[in-house]
């Protein structure tokens, strides 16, 4: 799979929107875009994932740039239940794919 | 739907036994894959199975194995213990197995090897 690059650590404010970004240059035809958060002491939850075009559900949005190189999950409005590490994961539907390869993530704190 | 179950919860171990840890996907979910996370290492892909058959490995010695059932609970096991060993071992579930399946997670197994 692809690699993917997160800034190490965000900080926002409880009740405001947050655009956390993923950058993904190397991102082959046939991989999908996932995001996953991983809360204290809990296994990681899935988040959202898309291919080409924007995704909404229930708990964010991916935006996906038109090369499909960089991507962005937004929540709308953050609380203090959303201070979690975000990972961004490449995953080919080619065939074969592997498990989720989770890196570093993205550290997001909020501030009440 | 009852989410991903995984027993034990905790289990302490010495150096040198074995141990199973068994996972019990969300009805209707057919494919298991299995994670170690450490603080060192992070979270490690393990190995997935789908309808029976490992369908992909990560980069673990031969000590790591698994197996699913018809059921499509699965089990792994780790022969012949070490320290490094100690880690939480996850287990998520999909429907089915592909890029484009998302992953639900199961809460974990402490495993504690001294």
């Amino acid at each position: 799979d692809a690699k993917t690059t997160q800034p190490n650590s965000m900080e926002s404010n409880e009740e405001e929107p947050v655009h956390l970004p993923c950058n993904h240059s190397t991102i082959s035809g046939t991989d999908y875009i996932h995001w996953y958060r991983q809360l204290p002491s809990q296994g990681p939850e899935y988040v959202i994932h898309g291919l080409t075009s924007n995704v909404n559900n229930r708990m964010a949005s991916l935006a996906i740039a038109e090369d499909r190189k960089s991507s962005t999950l937004i929540l709308h409005r953050a609380t203090l239940r959303d201070a979690a590490v975000y990972y961004c994961i490449l995953r080919d539907n080619g065939g074969g794919a592997d498990g989720l390869t989770f890196g570093k993530g993205t550290h997001l704190i909020i501030q009440p | 739907k009852a989410g991903v179950t995984q027993t034990p919860r905790y289990l302490i171990k010495t150096r040198g036994q074995q141990v199973t840890l068994s996972c019990s996907p969300i009805s209707g979910h057919r494919s298991v894959s299995w994670y170690q996370q450490t603080p060192g290492q992070g979270l490690q892909f393990l190995f997935e199975y789908f309808s029976e058959t490992q369908r992909n490995k990560g980069n673990f010695p031969g000590r790591f194995s698994g197996r699913q059932f018809s059921n499509s609970r699965s089990e792994m096991n780790v022969s012949t213990l070490e320290l490094g060993d100690s880690a939480l071992y996850l287990c998520a579930s999909s429907l089915m197995s592909g890029g484009y399946n998302e992953q639900f997670f199961g809460p974990g197994t402490r495993l504690t090897v001294l």
